[in-house]
């Protein structure tokens, strides 16, 4: 089955410190996309980060950056030098192919809520 | 604006009637994608489309859920006779080819069934 997991529930980090938000997942897929989405209080979901499952490099976006370890399937998110407008729920998601028109959708994990204190 | 748009924001309904959801994407966005968020679910699939062609319909909960898509461009979610279990937040996506596939989504409809 196509499915996300992110285990921490909850993860605190002080100002301008790193902070590592995990992600496993599960697909038989050769071909599959891993995104990671910020959502803050106001509910917007906000694209924050992509890799593709034959890109070479982790992906990078400004102080976001994607630990990819494609034999363990884990796209873990890296946020440096952490800021108080960090504080959101992070999803991360997949992209899966599905039924016989080539539909796609995005399979999301449960979230964690960061919390960025002074 | 050049984001993905969503109207209502809210919407209160009485159980019972029907319930419209608006979508309007990225131009020259080709797939729109509709999600359901609510407490007790996560984030679920409901509907995508791709162009003009027939969406595929297999997220949606129950046949109360329909959803159109006019021109391949501005999509209508409708909801018959709304249950309690409904409420939730209604989120639309869109993406392109050009971009990775990535889903840009909109502000989206929060749906109370009283």
């Amino acid at each position: 089955a196509q499915k996300i997991t992110q285990t921490q529930p909850g993860m605190f980090v002080q100002e301008k410190e790193a902070v590592t938000l995990d992600c496993t997942y599960d697909t038989s897929d050769p071909s599959y996309g891993l995104f990671w989405y910020k959502q803050p209080s106001s509910g917007e979901m906000i694209f924050l980060i992509y890799q593709g499952s034959y890109d070479q490099q982790n992906a990078t976006e400004g102080r976001y950056s994607l630990n990819f370890q494609k034999a363990r399937k884990s796209a873990n998110l890296v946020i440096s030098a952490s800021q108080l407008g960090d504080s959101a729920m992070y999803f991360c998601a997949m992209r899966v192919k599905f039924g016989q028109g080539g539909s796609e959708k995005l399979v999301f994990g449960k979230g964690t809520k960061l919390t960025v204190n002074p | 604006g050049a984001g993905v748009s969503q109207s209502p924001s809210n919407k209160v309904t009485e159980k019972g009637k029907d319930v419209e959801l608006r979508c309007d994407p990225i131009s020259g966005h080709t797939a729109l994608y509709w999600y359901r968020q609510s407490l007790g679910q996560g984030l679920e699939f409901l509907i995508y489309f791709q162009g003009n062609s027939a969406p595929d319909k297999s997220g949606l909960p129950s046949d109360r859920f329909s959803a159109e898509r006019t021109g391949g461009s501005v999509s209508t979610l409708t909801i018959q006779r709304t249950q309690q279990e409904d409420s939730a937040v209604y989120l639309c996506a869109s993406s392109s080819y050009r971009a990775a596939e990535t889903q840009y989504f909109g502000p989206g409809t929060r749906l109370l069934v009283l």
